[in-house]
């Protein structure tokens, strides 16, 4: 089964753009849609965007205006940056696969905090 | 965007209590409905998807129903392995939005 594994900084200061990457093993990403999503401390999922192995992404307007999400094949890797970050970016950012059937969010890396602070 | 509600936001229960949790969209979304259990310092992880369909490697003591706006996650027979938070999203529309989460904890 494919496995997923986020990183990136863990500290990014405000009006910095926030990079993460997530690696895929165990498959190929030049299949389905692959997405990012994101946990407030304490608070409830928020699903940030997805981007399909050829290229195109589907964005939450919410955040559109600040979220780049791009792909990799060679690598097996797709990457999320958010620019003009504040606090409130502050969240464990998740990484998925988004099942080619049935297309939901079927497996999840374990996730990587992002915290926002000067 | 549309909007799930889940109820109740958090509930007591025993070990081997069946429970039941609900999801309301704001409009209809057939069935594109997951599920996800989350425990503390944990990723999500898939239960149920398309509403009622078992995420392969899941116990069958996990079930979903519904379709349109309302929608069930029921287990039926509660287990301290089972004591988290559960989430519903909708992926009908964009943006795929969650429930605000049912916290299951041990009575």
């Amino acid at each position: 089964q494919v496995q997923l594994q986020e990183s990136g900084p863990g500290l990014v200061k405000p009006s910095e753009t926030l990079s993460l990457t997530c690696t895929v093993s165990g498959g190929s990403i030049s299949s389905y849609y692959w997405s990012w999503i994101r946990q407030p401390p304490g608070k409830g999922l928020e699903w940030i965007g997805y981007i399909y192995y050829s290229g195109s992404t589907n964005y939450n307007p919410s955040l559109k205006s600040r979220v780049t999400i791009s792909v990799d094949t060679s690598k097996n890797q797709f990457s999320l940056k958010l620019s003009s970050v504040t606090a409130a970016d502050t969240a464990v950012y998740y990484c998925a696969s988004v099942d080619g059937r049935a297309y939901y969010m079927d497996v999840w890396g374990k996730g990587t905090t992002v915290t926002v602070s000067s | 965007d549309i909007q799930m509600t889940q109820s109740p936001s958090s509930l007591s229960a025993s070990v081997g209590d069946r429970v039941t949790i609900t999801c309301r969209a704001s409009q209809g979304i057939s069935n594109y409905l997951a599920w996800f259990q989350q425990k503390p310092g944990k990723a999500p992880k898939s239960l149920i998807y398309a509403a009622s369909s078992l995420q392969s490697g899941v116990p069958s003591k996990f079930s979903g129903s519904g379709s349109g706006t309302d929608f069930t996650l029921t287990i039926s027979s509660l287990q301290p392995e089972d004591f988290a938070t559960y989430y519903c999203q909708q992926y009908n529309s964009y943006p795929w939005t969650f429930g605000q989460g049912t916290k299951v904890e041990i009575k």
